[in-house]
This record gives structure tokens, sequence and C-alpha cells, in this order.
């Protein structure tokens, strides 16, 4: 079993839609949670931090489900400028960012 | 202020051969980590350098090796190239506190042919 595991799509959606992207992780002794961003053949860009029990940014939410070890992000009223891969990441320890394991990512293209 | 920088941005280099990767850390950080990215997959963990020593490792053969100066630049070598090394190379930098965000550079894309 994959440490982070996650649907890799593509999920193709329609401007404005609600997208929800799933996430489970296999060591329950993590402590940090995080999505990335990524845009083709760029590197990954920090979206959200996910702590305790989730937060929200704008349109984007992550919620964090530690007893079932799922974390979640829902972005709403997607934009073309969402297109990208979405990376789940957790972080074996609550201090510094250390060995990040990423899962293999899940792909979103909006479509105008 | 620099992100992260890394040089060279892409390379082609021949099963068999030895390659330099390099690495400079966002203003003010002092942790490198090293992450290969295989096209299609998440990163995977190479390894990390804190204080000049590796102090994690995940899970790669001794053909990778790295280093970090002390002006915390790092470099990651990889030793008797195989084709399945082809990959995007990342590096990412962090300050070595509580709940620091890891930044990424642009990365590294290794052909070998």
């Amino acid at each position: 079993r994959k440490e982070v595991e996650q649907d890799p799509g593509p999920f193709n959606v329609p401007e404005g839609a609600t997208v929800a992207f799933n996430c489970t992780y296999s060591n329950s002794a993590s402590q940090s949670f995080f999505w990335y961003r990524q845009d083709c053949r760029k590197e990954p860009k920090l979206l959200m931090s996910v702590y305790s029990s989730g937060n929200e940014d704008g349109r984007f939410t992550a919620q964090l489900n530690r007893a079932s070890q799922y974390i979640s992000l829902l972005i709403r009223d997607s934009k073309l400028s969402d297109s990208a891969t979405y990376l789940c990441v957790v972080n074996p320890s609550s201090g510094s960012a250390r060995q990040l394991t990423f899962g293999s990512g899940t792909q979103l293209t909006v479509l105008p | 202020d620099a992100g992260v920088t890394q040089s060279p941005t892409h390379l082609i280099k021949t099963r068999g051969q030895q390659v330099t990767l390099r690495c400079s850390p966002k203003s003010g950080h002092d942790t490198v980590s090293w992450y290969q990215q295989a096209l299609g997959q998440g990163p995977q963990f190479i390894f990390q350098y804190y204080e000049e020593e590796e102090r994690q490792r995940g899970n790669f053969p001794d053909r990778f090796s790295g280093h970090q100066f002390p002006n915390y630049s790092s470099e990651l070598n990889v030793n008797a190239l195989l084709l399945g090394d082809s990959a995007l190379y990342l590096c990412a930098s962090s300050f070595a506190g509580v709940r620091t965000e890891a930044f990424f550079g642009q990365g590294t894309r290794l052909t070998v042919v």
C-alpha cells in the first residue's frame, strides 16, 4: 500500500463547478499535512497547509480526519487557472519540513 | 529575494555516466532536501541536508549522494546513471524550525539515453 494515496483523475469540470479531491495516508503518526499545486512541467507550490481540523482560504477548503487518516480539498467556483495537478503531502514530523511524502497527484482540468 | 535556484535546468547524459546537480536555497533557509519526480508520479524523497550533514535518506541506492556547503547550497551526485534515473530532480529548501514551509526550485530535468 502506498503511504499517500490519491485518485489520479483526471477530473474535467466546467468553470464554476465545485470539485473535491480525496487523499488517504497510512502513517498514523503523521503530524502535518499539505496540499501542493503543480502546473505542467513546473515545481510544486504550496497551496494550503492542513492542521488539526482543517482550514479555508478563499475558494479552497481543506479538511483533515485523523481517525480515518483522510484529507480532502474542496475547490468552489472553479476557474480556468485552477487547472493543475494537486498533490497531497504528508509530513511525519510536526517540526521542520523533512521527508515530505507525496501522493501521485490528481489532475484537474477546468473547461470553459 | 531570490527563491530556490537550481542548475542546470536541463541535462542529457549517457547511461553509465555521472551527473552533478546544484541547488541554492532561499535566503534564510538552512535545510535542503532533494526529490526525484518521474513522469506522472509525485516527488520521491531522496535525502535531506542540514548543517552540512545528511540527516535523512529515502529509499534510494548509494549511487545517489550529496553534499551541503557552508553557505547552505547543495549538490546531488548520481553515479553510474541508468535509464530509469531520467526524471525531474527537485530541490526544496526550508528553515529548520517549527512548522516551516518547504519551497521548491524549478527543478533539473535529467534525461539518460
